[in-house]
């Protein structure tokens, strides 16, 4: 069964460095979305894309966070530099189109220390 | 502004026993909603949808029901077995939003 894939599954960092996310979606979906959760609390929407456009990114800590999706397929997250507040876990995921349902990877949960 | 709540952080229930789960939501141009299920270290997982062009979908031990005018919908799982122990979060999609709820911890008592 086609899954999302994301690496790493886990990242300790300390604070002021940079870290990087990678995610995989399921083969032939054009929308991606990267998801921040805090424990606690519901998946927070980071960005979005639209094949290799952002269509939302409206929540993202530019400052700090950029994400990318150069050839429309896999994508990467990155932060630089992490602060303490950044640590939660960092989930992608998938649909074939922005109002289908969205397929979620393992996510990465990331420590700042 | 949280506009999908779910305000039960946490429900235990028996074993064989129905569980209920509730979410509200505060705007109504979403149109499709969506119940996650999600373990510990893992990824959400979906489990269910309604249109809300309906009031009422079924899917083996899982019926989610919707109500447009209270803008409430709610995800019934029965019987409750140990392994439907996890977060639940709904979700409502409209206009290319998409909201979570914050969760609700279901703990299913052998």
């Amino acid at each position: 069964e086609a899954e999302v894939a994301q690496s790493p599954r886990y990242k300790i960092t300390e604070k002021s460095q940079a870290v990087a996310f990678w995610c995989d979606p399921i083969s032939g979906h054009a929308t991606l979305y990267w998801y921040r959760q805090i424990l606690g609390q519901g998946p927070e929407l980071l960005v979005q894309f639209q094949d290799e456009s952002v269509v939302d990114d409206s929540q993202l800590p530019k400052d700090r966070f950029s994400a990318e999706r150069l050839k429309g397929v896999d994508s990467t997250l990155k932060i630089q530099p992490a602060e303490l507040g950044d640590s939660a876990m960092y989930l992608c995921a998938s649909s074939l189109g922005p109002n289908n349902e969205q397929f979620f990877g393992p996510g990465t949960r990331l420590t700042v220390l | 502004d949280q506009q999908v709540k779910q305000n039960s952080p946490s429900l235990s229930v028996q074993e064989g026993r129905i569980s209920i789960l509730n979410c509200d939501y505060t705007n109504s141009m979403f149109d499709y909603f969506l119940w996650y299920k999600k373990y510990p270290a893992e990824g959400p997982t979906f489990l269910i949808s309604i249109s809300s062009i309906k009031d009422k979908n079924e899917d083996g031990r899982f019926t989610v029901f919707l109500n447009k005018s209270a803008k409430h919908l709610s995800l019934h799982i029965v019987p409750s077995q140990p392994g439907d122990s996890a977060v639940y979060f709904c979700a409502a999609m409209g206009g290319n939003q998409f909201y979570f709820g914050t969760g609700t911890s279901l703990t299913v008592i052998p």
